[in-house]
């Protein structure tokens, strides 16, 4: 079945340092999305990436999916300690058939911040 | 209030009980998700709904039964629990631009 691999773990940083987590699939996906969960909480929708090679940005954060549509990564830049949680990256299988809505998480990046 | 419940939020309960965790959402999002969360393993999905009377195993199914005799609601019913079904569970909605909803989760501790 389809994996999604995501490194690191775990990274702590100094605030104000920059962050990035990475995310791979062992087959091609139809689209990638990723999530924050604050200590505590539940995951929060970010963003969804579709196109092979896009780029999007929300604020400090910038997203890439990979040309091939197989990875993917989180850029955090100037981290702050509100950044603090785990982030998910969960990829959707090519579109069609029984796979519609169904995502395949990674093992998430717990990120701290010291400031 | 909209939104996606989850109920109770904590749960201690004896090996080889049944349990059932419940799920309540407004939205009346067609496609449900039970997950299970644990250190190192991410989220997990146990089962899914992609609309009331049509379920489907997920990843790890194996312990756990669902329904879905109303839209809006999507309970978790672990037959005859185990040590290892301890864990954080959350439930998901699919909105209609493909997010996925997540309530605030239920944390079971089977002793």
């Amino acid at each position: 079945g389809q994996q999604v691999m995501q490194i690191p773990q775990y990274q702590h940083v100094q605030e104000g340092e920059d962050f990035t987590t990475y995310c791979n699939s062992s087959t091609t996906l139809s689209n990638i999305q990723w999530y924050k969960q604050r200590p505590g909480g539940h995951p929060v929708f970010l963003i969804q990436l579709v196109k092979s090679g896009e780029v999007k940005k929300q604020k400090r954060l910038t997203f890439q999916f990979g040309e091939a549509k197989k990875n993917s990564s989180l850029h955090i830049t100037a981290t702050q300690t509100t950044d603090v949680g785990t982030y998910f990256c969960a990829g959707s299988p090519r579109a069609g058939g029984t796979s519609y809505g169904k995502l395949t998480f990674g093992q998430g990046t717990i990120l701290t911040v010291h400031p | 209030d909209a939104g996606i419940t989850q109920s109770p939020r904590y749960k201690i309960t004896e090996t080889g009980r049944q349990v059932t965790l419940m799920c309540h959402q407004t939205w009346s999002h067609s496609y449900m998700f039970w997950y299970r969360q644990d250190l190192g393993h991410g989220l997990r999905l146990i089962y899914y709904s992609a609309a009331a009377d049509i379920t489907d195993k997920g990843e790890v199914p194996d312990g756990y039964v669902v329904s879905r005799s109303k839209t809006e609601n999507f309970p978790l019913t672990l037959e005859s629990a185990t040590r290892s079904q301890t864990s954080v569970y959350f439930c998901a909605s699919l909105s209609s631009g493909n997010e996925q909803y997540f309530g605030p989760g239920t944390r079971l501790t089977v002793t």
